[in-house]
């Protein structure tokens, strides 16, 4: 079946160190999206892009940067981790083209568990 | 940017009752709003949407709601079952891809 996958699935890090956070998507989307969750403060938008030329910053892109290196491939970094960064990231696809049945719905990974120490 | 709150933010129900879900917007130009199911460990899922077109849509025991002149959006499931215990997620988007989601409602189905 087509699907969104992450790597790693859960990672521990320390404060200052540089964590990169993979996803990979056979569903042939153009569209993929980051989002972290907090308790209580449900899916926030990090950063989403449109095709390999076209990346936007979402609500909370302060400290994190990413790269789409293939249409299938999008990627999320932390430069320098702080201890607040520690949540759960999910990435997410979606498909532009009207007319198909699952336009608009964005399909999430399994997450990627983040502790910052 | 689109402010959406979300309430309650915990709903414990008898199996067989309703639940209903409120969220409110806060930008009139909001015109796609989808709602996403997450079981404990697993990801968010589409379960449905609508548009700012049609003020009701239903799919089987789930229904969602709209009022565009009080800006706010509803979810009503019917007839529960254990298997609805979930994170409920509404959201709401002017652009169909940048959604901004609810702080989200944690569902108890009770036996």
């Amino acid at each position: 079946d087509a699907d969104v996958t992450q790597t790693p699935r859960n990672r521990i890090t320390k404060t200052g160190k540089r964590i990169m956070l993979e996803c990979s998507q056979t569903k042939g989307h153009d569209r993929m999206y980051w989002y972290r969750q907090d308790p209580g403060l449900g899916l926030q938008l990090i950063y989403y892009s449109f095709d390999v030329k076209d990346i936007n910053k979402g609500e909370i892109s302060d400290g994190y940067s990413v790269s789409r290196q293939a249409q299938a491939k999008f990627s999320l970094s932390l430069e320098s981790a702080i201890p607040n960064q520690t949540a759960l990231y999910f990435c997410a696809t979606s498909d532009s083209k009207p007319g198909q049945s699952s336009y608009n719905e964005q399909f999430f990974g399994p997450g990627t568990r983040l502790t910052v120490l | 940017g689109e402010n959406v709150e979300q309430h309650p933010s915990t709903l414990s129900v008898q199996e067989g009752d309703s639940a209903v879900i409120k969220c409110t917007y806060s930008d009139s130009a909001s015109n796609y709003f989808p709602w996403y199911k997450q079981e404990l460990g697993k990801r968010p899922q589409l379960i449905i949407d609508i548009r700012s077109n049609v003020g009701e849509k239903k799919d089987q025991r789930i229904a969602v709601t709209l009022n565009k002149t009080a800006k706010h959006f509803s979810l009503h499931i019917t007839e529960t079952q254990p298997e609805d215990s979930a994170v409920y997620f509404c959201a709401a988007s002017m652009t169909d891809y940048k959604l901004s989601f609810g702080a989200g409602t944690t569902v108890t189905v009770r036996a």
